[in-house]
């Protein structure tokens, strides 16, 4: 069990510009999360996908953004048209769906920085 | 929609200290509760987490008990150690999928 990765590690990135991380979950587990969290705060819910499918979408989600898990396996976020505010850790997590409470591991994170 | 509340940082203590940080939910019908860790450098690790009212997760000498009563998840440490320092998130988990954390504490102890 090698947990989550996340890459990049980190990102600097110009304005307007579009960037795109990846994560790698845990190899058995078929949620994958994506959150974003901004310095001094707690990790805030973007989207999750149960295999392939993407279940639900925040607020927080605009349309820059669009995430995809097309095997099942590996996800990728992508940001397009970058903006200041964008600037934040992005938290990949993965679980087991057992039908119960299942614990969520999370990766290192993407940290972006927009100039 | 679901919150959670805990107390603001940093928390600076003195090694064999006791540690608590209060956590309080609001949330509709029954969530899971879960704390959380940040290790300086490091990605978030699960510490302990209850599922339902009155149980108690333990680990690493950490403890919290879920309290329906009064809507909290207090996490209580003995006796502190440097390799404590850290932030811990409080977070919950209500219909199976995304979970809802609060700020964050950090904690600081000192030799």
């Amino acid at each position: 069990d090698t947990g989550v990765s996340q890459n990049p590690r980190h990102k600097i990135t110009k304005r307007g510009q579009n960037v795109t991380f990846r994560c790698d979950p845990i190899s058995e587990h078929n949620r994958l999360y994506w959150y974003r969290q901004t310095l001094g705060q707690g990790p805030e819910f973007l989207t999750y996908f149960q295999n392939e499918a993407q279940l639900e979408k925040s607020r927080l989600l605009s349309d820059r953004f669009s995430a995809e898990r097309p095997k099942g396996s590996f996800s990728t976020l992508e940001i397009q048209r970058t903006e200041q505010g964008d600037s934040a850790m992005y938290l990949c997590a993965s679980s087991f769906d057992s039908g119960g409470a299942d614990t969520q591991y999370f990766g290192p994170g993407t940290r972006l920085t927009v100039l | 929609g679901d919150s959670v509340t805990q107390m603001e940082g940093p928390v600076t203590l003195s090694e064999e200290a006791f540690l608590t940080i209060n956590c309080t939910y609001t949330a509709t019908g029954y969530p899971s509760l879960f704390w959380y860790v940040q290790y300086p450098g490091e990605g978030l690790q699960l510490l302990l987490k209850a599922t339902k009212a009155d149980d108690k997760g333990s680990n690493k000498g950490f403890e919290a008990t879920y309290r329906k009563e009064t809507t909290s998840f207090h996490l209580e440490k003995g006796s502190v150690q440097v390799s404590d320092s850290a932030v811990y998130f409080c977070a919950l988990l209500r219909g199976g999928n995304k979970l809802t954390f609060g700020g964050g504490t950090r904690v600081l102890v000192k030799p």
